[in-house]
């Protein structure tokens, strides 16, 4: 089946450093990619959707110059926090389609702490 | 904001016993709805879909109900097992937009 990989599983840093965070499906083209944020016991929050080539879709609320996305390849999609903060620490998830053809695949998370 | 006193909806049910999960989706032009598990560290996994031109599809110990009069959507797990556990999200999707759109979630706890 469809696998999606995401880098690094979990990531401790100081307060003020960037971390980036690599998306890659391993055995498909993906033409779109999401970022998801997820806080304890609460559900997924779609930060952006990224489409390769193209500038990334972010959601309403979602700082775009804070959370950089970037889709350079059909394989590889990455979100850096930038100049992170103890309150972006969270879990992050990415998913991984080929446009039109659901269901979503995800990632197993990176899970960041800021200190 | 988090709102004091809200948790994540809980069910426990016992080992063998069979599990109901259920959820309310907003938006009546959702056209494709997928429950997902997602286990304490992981991404959601994939777990059974439906389409709405559907009202009940059955996979592997699993069975997805579909009401599209009242928009709520149901999993019903048989014959549950201690690797049932996990929090299950219903979502929904317009296809001719391709967001995924996350329910609340509920975290199912089975009891040996």
């Amino acid at each position: 089946g469809a696998v999606v990989s995401q880098h690094p599983s979990r990531v401790i840093c100081k307060s003020g450093t960037s971390v980036k965070i690599e998306c890659r499906s391993l055995d498909f083209q993906a033409t779109t990619m999401f970022w998801y944020r997820q806080f304890p016991k609460k559900s997924l929050m779609l930060m952006a959707t990224s489409n390769e080539g193209s500038k990334a879709t972010y959601e309403q609320g979602v700082e775009k110059d804070k959370f950089l996305i970037n889709h350079a390849s059909l394989t590889l999609s990455t979100l850096t926090v930038t100049s992170a903060h103890p309150e972006d620490s969270s879990f992050y998830i990415c998913s991984a389609i080929r446009t039109g053809h659901q269901p979503q695949h995800f990632g197993d998370g990176t899970r960041l702490s800021i200190l | 904001g988090e709102s004091v006193g809200l948790h994540l909806p809980t069910l426990s049910v016992q080992e063998g016993d069979n599990s109901i999960i259920n959820c309310a989706y907003s938006n009546s032009a959702s056209d494709y709805f997928i429950w997902y598990k997602q286990e304490s560290g992981k991404g959601p996994q994939f777990i059974i879909d439906i389409r709405s031109n559907m009202d009940k599809r059955q996979g592997q110990r699993v069975t997805v109900l579909l009401n599209k009069t009242v928009k709520h959507l149901s999993l019903q797990i048989a014959a549950t097992q201690p690797g049932d556990s996990a929090v299950y999200f219903c979502a929904e999707i317009r296809t001719s937009y391709d967001k995924v759109i996350f329910g609340p979630g509920t975290s199912l706890s089975v009891i040996p």
